[in-house]
């Protein structure tokens, strides 16, 4: 069975652009989440999606939105990028149905904002 | 705020010395408690969950944690530790009705002399 699969692996932008980042779930997993994870920080939730809404949203700025389509990928769009959303963002999926379901990581996909 | 804590930020242990990695969470209601490890270069891998029941949970490669509720704690434990074990240890908790909003503690790295 494929694991999460995200893309790009690695990506390098500058301030004030945008950026889209993509996530496949595991098959048949109708949750996915997304995490920050920093040296300062550690790993900080962002939002999850099921069904293609969201379902939780944590506490980032307005910058950080994301989407679900109907076969589940997810992606995640940060716009006006600072030097400081230098980050791995992951993705997670489950299965979503049942509360606490755990959730499977991707590699993840390595920011760098100059 | 609900947060989860890990006590030890690095651990340093020889082979076959016992390990135990402190997590304590921050919320009265209902949890689910999960052990999440991440192996140099690799992803974020499901160690051992707790959702009800026992509350002494074995987890894979021979990994245990307890669920103190009286102390807020799950406390992850090996008896004897292997070179392989080094890697990055994360406790994360779902707390109350939320279902895909994983709360991380900082991580414990944890490096094994062989």
């Amino acid at each position: 069975k494929a694991g999460v699969t995200q893309t790009p692996r690695y990506l390098i932008k500058t301030r004030g652009q945008q950026v889209t980042l993509s996530c496949s779930p595991i098959s048949g997993h109708r949750s996915v989440s997304w995490y920050q994870q920093t040296p300062g920080q550690g790993l900080q939730f962002l939002f999850e999606y099921f069904s293609e809404t969201q379902r939780n949203k944590g506490n980032f700025p307005g910058r950080f939105s994301g989407r679900q389509f109907s076969n589940s990928r997810s992606e995640m769009n940060v716009s006006t990028l600072e030097l400081g959303d230098s980050a791995l963002y992951l993705c997670a999926s489950s299965l979503g149905g049942v509360r606490g379901q755990p959730q499977h990581f991707g590699d993840g996909t390595r920011l760098s904002i100059l | 705020a609900q947060s989860v804590s890990q006590h030890n930020h690095h651990v340093i242990l020889s082979e076959a010395a016992s390990l135990e990695l402190g997590c304590n969470y921050s919320y009265g209601g209902t949890v689910n408690l999960f052990w999440y490890v991440q192996y140099p270069g690799q992803h974020l891998q499901l160690l051992l969950k707790y959702f009800s029941g026992d509350p002494l949970v074995k987890g894979i490669k021979g990994f245990e944690a307890e669920f103190i509720k009286s102390k807020f704690s799950f406390n992850l434990r090996k008896p004897s530790v292997q070179w392989s074990d080094t890697a990055e240890y994360f406790c994360a908790v779902i707390i109350g009705g939320s279902q895909g909003n994983l709360i991380f503690g900082k991580g414990t790295k944890l490096s094994v002399k062989p």
